[in-house]
């Protein structure tokens, strides 16, 4: 499978613990978004990467929030302190800034539930 | 700022009907428009884009979209419903701002489309 993928697929934690999500995104692509998305909602973009350097980051991001891809090629996404407000299915994506490929291919995501 | 509406939260055809998908948006210059497929416990799936030139653009699975720029729509139409296609359907947008400008989509709240046999 030469699609992204991501792990782990669901992650269930206590409210104040610490989650680390791993995205692997498609191997030529240099670009790297999370987005998170609750349910009945879209997906609400959280960070983006172009190779190592992190080009964005939305008000969303907290500071518990930090995310890394320091090859350009996995990333990953930290939450710290988690709150119950934390739950949601976190999606990762990515691109190719070549031609118009415009278009960003998404993992499965990661589910993560804080009780 | 760049926002996407869907105003239908569900649209329900029978099987063999032609379907619409609604989508609005809103965005400084000219847009990138996406649409993406969401099946039960799986990720967005890539169907369509309008990146420029025709307005009419044709995606996997048989769908196409129209970008009518005087109307700010990118509305997903299909001529022949399948059930198979019931899913929840997400557009999207990015506006063009050049190499230092955004790249993230915004995307609607999405549409849930149901096909009866």
């Amino acid at each position: 499978d030469t699609g992204v993928s991501q792990d782990p697929r669901h992650k269930i934690t206590k409210r104040g613990q610490n989650v680390t999500f791993r995205c692997d995104p498609i191997s030529e692509h240099n670009r790297l978004y999370w987005y998170r998305q609750t349910l009945g909602q879209g997906p609400e973009f959280l960070t983006y990467f172009q190779n190592e350097a992190q080009l964005e980051k939305s008000r969303l991001l907290s500071d518990r929030f930090s995310a890394e891809r320091p090859k350009g090629s996995f990333s990953t996404l930290e939450i710290q302190r988690t709150e119950q407000g934390d739950s949601a299915m976190y999606l990762c994506a990515s691109s190719l800034t070549r031609g118009s490929s415009y278009e960003q291919y998404f993992g499965p995501g990661t589910r993560l539930t804080v009780t | 700022a760049q926002s996407v509406a869907q105003p239908e939260d569900q649209v329900n055809v029978a099987e063999g009907n032609p379907l619409t998908v609604k989508c609005t948006y809103s965005v400084s210059g000219n847009p990138y428009l996406f649409w993406y497929v969401q099946y039960p416990n799986r990720g967005l799936q890539f169907l369509l884009k309008y990146i420029t030139g025709d307005n009419l653009v044709k995606g996997s699975y048989g769908f196409e979209a129209e970008f009518n720029k005087s109307q700010t729509s990118f509305h997903l139409k299909k001529p022949s419903a399948l059930v198979s296609d019931s899913a929840l359907y997400f557009c999207a947008v990015r506006a063009i701002l050049g190499d230092t400008g955004r790249r993230a989509l915004t995307f609607g709240s999405g549409t849930r489309l149901q096909v009866q046999p």
